[in-house]
């Protein structure tokens, strides 16, 4: 079992949508989790970082965390077409140690 | 690219050519990393360095080697023994006792 799952997708809904995008994990050390955006051909930037359980919201952007069942969730409301991207998980145990990272999500969104 | 300059954008290489990729930063940042991405792999990490003149492999150093003489420049070589070299390299810093990644624009490395 991979340490980090992710489903690959692609996922295209139209805009307007609410878009669920998750990850699982094995590793029950994991502490930190975050979810990185990345447009075509360019490099990944942090959009959510949550430390432990809980949730989180920034816009139309919340990050979950569900310790107990190993699951990430980011949720994106009003989905718009400039939310296309691939959307990785990363997750890390403690501070300063490298981050373990999910394959990623390709959203499409549709006007 | 928040302070990290990866060049070449592109490169094409013959096979068994050696090439060198370059990363530098302006961040101030201890920690740089390299990273691999491949279509449907996910980030796979190469190598990474908490300070000047010391680095670990990851989980996918065969065939790569790297330096780390400057705070602010970590570059990578993709040497010949590297059997799938043709990739997008990622190259990241963070901070000290920080665990966020701050990612270069990356450099796409085809092997003709």
């Amino acid at each position: 079992q991979k340490e980090v799952e992710q489903d690959p997708g692609p996922l295209s809904v139209p805009e307007g949508a609410i878009v669920s995008l998750n990850c699982t994990y094995s590793n029950s050390a994991f502490q930190y989790f975050m979810w990185y955006r990345q447009y075509s051909r360019k490099g990944p930037e942090l959009l959510m970082y949550t430390y432990s359980s809980g949730n989180k919201e920034d816009g139309r952007f919340t990050a979950q965390v569900d310790k107990s069942s190993k699951y990430i969730s980011l949720f994106i409301r009003d989905s718009q077409p400039s939310d296309s991207a691939t959307y990785l998980c990363a997750m890390e145990s403690q501070a300063g140690t490298a981050l373990i990272f999910g394959k990623g999500t390709t959203l499409s969104v549709s006007s | 690219d928040g302070g990290i300059t990866q060049s070449p954008k592109y490169l094409f290489r013959k096979e068994g050519q050696n090439v060198t990729l370059s990363c530098e930063q302006n961040l101030n940042h201890d920690a740089m990393y390299w990273y691999r991405q491949d279509p449907g792999q996910g980030l796979r990490l190469i190598y990474y360095s908490q300070i000047v003149n010391d680095f670990q492999k990851g989980d996918i150093a065969e065939g790569y080697s790297v330096s780390r003489e400057k705070k602010e420049s970590f570059p990578l070589t993709v040497t010949s023994a590297q059997k799938n070299p043709t990739a997008f390299y990622l190259c990241a810093t963070s901070g000290s006792g920080a665990n966020v990644l701050t990612f270069g624009a990356g450099s796409r490395l085809t092997v003709l």
